[in-house]
């Protein structure tokens, strides 16, 4: 069973600061997304990783991949208010459209 | 604007009732999903249709029935659902190869008395 793990849960910071969410998945996979939720909302897609070493960026955010260590990072720079929300990850382990997706991390960002 | 439609926005139900969640998409994707989300936890995947054949079903009770009439539209039919069933209802379409990200719909709210 696959298990997807993302620290921190919550995450409270200053405007300004920098910070990265980190996501650990079990099993071997090469395909991940993150997903962007404001309260009450649906899910907003922030990021496609296919492959080992992918870097994507868009604005303050930064995310990355490393399948060897079955690990993905999404990189806050600067933090804004509006980036206020909570980030998931999740990992597509069978190649199959079937996504395992995080707990979450509620981030907030405080002026 | 999402491009993944979902009716009603809002639904409560007794539980001897019987009711259709409905989902439209219109960016030619081939694939597309059913997921069940508590309050405060992440998404979890219930259904997926691959070229309007249902290709994973995550055991979910059979009071719940999936349905694909064509590429474009999706359904959930609900019967005798328990409190615990109370959740938001998302549905997501993607193109079946995977490269791009899953596209949710705005979700049913979901209340089962």
């Amino acid at each position: 069973e696959l298990k997807v793990e993302q620290n921190p849960l919550f995450l409270s910071m200053q405007e300004g600061k920098n910070y990265t969410i980190y996501c650990n998945y079990s099993t071997t996979s090469d395909r991940l997304y993150w997903y962007r939720q404001d309260p009450g909302k649906s899910l907003e897609s922030l990021f496609v990783l296919l492959s080992n070493g992918a870097v994507k960026q868009e604005g303050r955010l930064m995310a990355s991949l490393d399948t060897k260590a079955r690990l993905s990072t999404l990189h806050i720079t600067a933090a804004v208010h509006d980036l206020s929300a909570t980030y998931f990850c999740a990992v597509d382990w069978v190649a199959g459209n079937m996504l395992t997706f995080g707990g979450g991390t509620r981030l907030m960002v405080k002026p | 604007d999402t491009e993944v439609t979902q009716t009603p926005k809002h639904l409560v139900m007794g539980m001897t009732n019987k009711k259709s969640l409905k989902c439209e998409q219109h960016m030619g994707h081939r694939a597309m999903y059913w997921y069940k989300q508590k309050a405060k936890k992440p998404p979890e995947l219930m259904f997926v249709y691959s070229y309007e054949k249902l290709s994973i079903n995550e055991s979910v009770p059979s009071r719940f029935s999936p349905e694909c009439p064509n590429s474009s539209l999706l359904n959930l039919h609900l019967h005798a659902l328990q409190p615990e069933d109370s959740a938001l209802y998302l549905c997501a379409s993607s193109q079946v190869d995977g490269t791009e990200p899953q596209h949710f719909g705005d979700g049913t709210r979901l209340s089962i008395l």
